[in-house]
């Protein structure tokens, strides 16, 4: 069993609209969470970390679900500048676990 | 000026061939990573360094080397390329945040590899 994995996608949403996506991961005692943004095979780079709690930066919401391991990502009024790739990653003893991404393609 | 980076940009090489991969930072970080990216894989851990001497096998090691020269400098080999090595290569850096223990890395541009 992977130890994250993400629905692939795509998922073609037109502007403005809401787009949810989640991952799982395999290891209960994992201690941090992230969701990571990739374009076309550029680097990766942090989006958002992930709380236990949940948390907003604009407009994008995260959600962790320690009990049923699960992370989720929440992108509100889409932008065109939104179509990328989501990586899901999960810090295991500072050493990072990537899924494979949820590609998102927002249209006009 | 970027603040990890990685030398060459893109490379393609033939079977068996030793090639070796560079990566910078100017951030200041302890840590240092090296990955590799295929499609439809997640990024995987080839080997990291939490300091300058120390270093540490990833889950995908096999085939690959590393030298830590500094604290700013981390360099992927390859001793005898294979095809199965061609891939997308990054480099990243980390240092705790020392208020929520939290690693972000920060990722360098990456290197294209292809072994003929």
């Amino acid at each position: 069993r992977k130890e994250v994995e993400q629905d692939p996608g795509p998922f073609n949403v037109p502007e403005g609209a809401t787009v949810a996506f989640n991952c799982t991961y395999s290891n209960s005692a994992s201690q941090s969470f992230f969701w990571y943004r990739q374009d076309c095979r550029k680097e990766p780079k942090l989006l958002m970390s992930v709380y236990s709690s949940g948390n907003e930066d604009g407009r994008f919401t995260a959600q962790l679900n320690r009990a049923s391991q699960y992370i989720s990502l929440l992108i509100r009024d889409s932008k065109l500048s939104d179509s990328a790739t989501y990586l899901c990653v999960v810090n295991n003893d500072y050493k990072l676990s990537f899924g494979a991404g949820t590609t998102v393609t927002v249209r006009a | 000026d970027a603040d990890v980076t990685q030398t060459p940009r893109n490379r393609i090489t033939k079977t068996g061939k030793r090639i070796m991969l560079e990566c910078s930072q100017t951030k200041g970080h302890d840590r240092m990573y090296w990955y590799r990216q295929d499609p439809g894989l997640g990024l995987r851990l080839i080997y990291y360094s939490f300091d300058v001497k120390d270093i540490n096998k990833g889950e995908i090691s096999d085939g690959y080397s590393v030298s830590r020269q500094a604290q700013a400098k981390f360099s992927l080999s390859l001793e005898s390329a294979i095809p199965n090595q061609t891939a997308l290569y990054f480099c990243a850096t980390s240092d705790s945040d020392l208020a929520g223990g939290l690693d972000t890395q920060y990722f360098g541009p990456g290197t294209r590899l292809t072994v003929l």
